[in-house]
């Protein structure tokens, strides 16, 4: 099964910053990997899918990129909705469809 | 508008069953893959079973032969069938479906299950 490790575990940093989140797989997954922001009480919400290609509705300040095993999530510049927790996920061609542990995303 | 409801969630006791639903509107559940994935308090995300367009299915090796994913077409919703169910099962149990991007999306609002006697 390919095991994702997102790192850091949690980011803190201020609004108006940069932030960059990373995905890494334990064996290629070309670029088949989808980002989802969590803020808590809520469901998770597609961000990123095929590693960068923008979901419906997300704002331009979001962009993904990498492929095979290394894979980045960046937010440009930091609004105060954005701090949640982020999740890498492969759905590959058969399960278990893996997620990353989540990177949580805190006001410093 | 595209959209997932869950429900059936609750307080049930260790080796209880409990049966999830979860009802489409704005799409066929027919048509989809759609999947189950949990949340344990706390925790990350996990990903439970997966009922194929064509009616086959998939579990994760934690909950194989204790869940049991199922559908309606008539009534264009998923279900989760839970059996000697346990503490560790106890989360947030959230639907889904498999995008055309292969990714999930929509997902429901949750549901919660609590295994505790």
């Amino acid at each position: 099964d390919i095991v994702l490790t997102q790192s850091p575990a949690t980011l803190s940093l201020s609004p108006g910053e940069r932030a960059t989140l990373s995905c890494r797989a334990s064996q290629s997954v070309t670029s088949y990997l989808a980002w989802y922001q969590q803020k808590p009480g809520q469901a998770p919400r597609l961000l990123i899918y095929d590693a960068s290609n923008r979901a419906t509705g997300i704002p331009a300040r979001f962009s993904g990129s990498g492929s095979g095993t290394d894979f980045t999530l960046t937010i440009s510049s930091l609004e105060p909705e954005d701090f949640a927790v982020y999740y890498c996920q492969h759905r590959g061609n058969w399960p278990p469809y893996t997620f990353g542990q989540g990177t949580k995303l805190e006001i410093k | 508008e595209v959209q997932l409801v869950e429900s059936g969630g609750g307080l049930i006791q260790p080796g209880g069953s409990l049966r999830l639903s979860c009802v489409a509107s704005g799409f066929t559940v027919s048509s989809n893959n759609m999947n189950w994935v949990r949340q344990a308090p706390g925790k990350g995300l996990e990903w439970v079973s997966v009922i194929y367009r064509r009616g086959s299915t998939d579990y994760a090796d934690s909950v194989k032969g204790r869940f049991i994913i199922s559908r309606d077409t008539s009534k264009n919703t998923m279900y989760l069938q839970m059996k000697s169910l346990r503490a560790e099962d106890t989360a947030v149990y959230y639907c889904a479906r498999d995008s055309e991007f292969g990714c999930f999306d929509p997902w429901g609002q949750g549901t919660l299950v609590t295994v505790s006697s």
